[in-house]
């Protein structure tokens, strides 16, 4: 079935500093990719999707690739806020189902 | 309000007690979703409502738990004779799209956390 992984956290960096969060997935077919970010006491919220191979998403100064024959599609920025800390998950959607499936999350904490 | 509202934001049950997990969707959204959020985990499908029709239940996991959504708007979760495996946050999700066509923006409730004693 489809799942996703995603690198385990928490991630905690200085405030400037250029973050990666790892995401791979196993899927059929054609999925669509998402990160969605959590902020403290917000629900889920989507932050940039890509719906087919080589597509980039970006948003907020993130940005993530979806790299069809690596299966992944990292989340990266140049130079993150201590605003950016806080819970990322990765996501797919499958070409054939109606639900999205998520990562299990990644925590970060950004230091002034 | 404009968002997607949940209640109880918090519920404390005693094992055993059935408990019901509401919530309000955007007006106008077609598509609503439950998940399930372990502590530390990423949210788990439960269950798919396009309107009033309950298209896909597949992630529920026990006959315990029984969702509906009888006019197509508000929907409730209960969770029958709770266990402490129940312990979690319950997300509810709203979408302006129907199924497959669904761009996978939804828009979440800031879920309700069930704690079973």
């Amino acid at each position: 079935g489809n799942s996703v992984t995603q690198m385990e956290g928490p991630v905690t960096l200085s405030e400037e500093a250029f973050l990666t969060i790892n995401c791979t997935y196993t899927a059929t077919g054609y999925p669509s990719l998402f990160w969605y970010v959590q902020y403290p006491g917000e629900g889920l919220q989507l932050l940039l999707k890509a719906t087919k191979a080589d597509d980039k998403g970006s948003n907020k100064g993130f940005e993530a690739t979806y790299r069809k024959e690596t299966t992944s599609f990292h989340l990266e920025k140049g130079s993150v806020q201590v605003s950016d800390s806080a819970v990322y998950f990765c996501a797919l959607i499958g070409s054939s189902a109606s639900k999205i499936i998520f990562g299990s999350g990644t925590r970060l904490s950004i230091r002034p | 309000g404009a968002g997607v509202s949940q209640s109880p934001r918090y519920k404390v049950a005693k094992r055993g007690q059935d408990v019901a997990l509401r919530c309000d969707p955007i007006s106008g959204h077609v598509s609503l979703f439950w998940y399930q959020q372990a502590l530390g985990q990423g949210p788990e499908f439960l269950t798919y409502f396009q309107n009033e029709a309950q298209l896909d239940k597949s992630g529920l996991p026990s006959d315990r738990f029984f969702a509906e959504r009888p006019e197509g708007s508000v929907s409730t979760l209960k969770i029958q004779r709770t266990q402490q495996e129940d312990s979690a946050v319950y997300l509810c999700a709203s979408s302006p799209r129907l199924g497959t066509a669904n761009t996978g923006e939804l828009f979440f409730g800031e879920g309700s956390r069930l704690t079973v004693l």
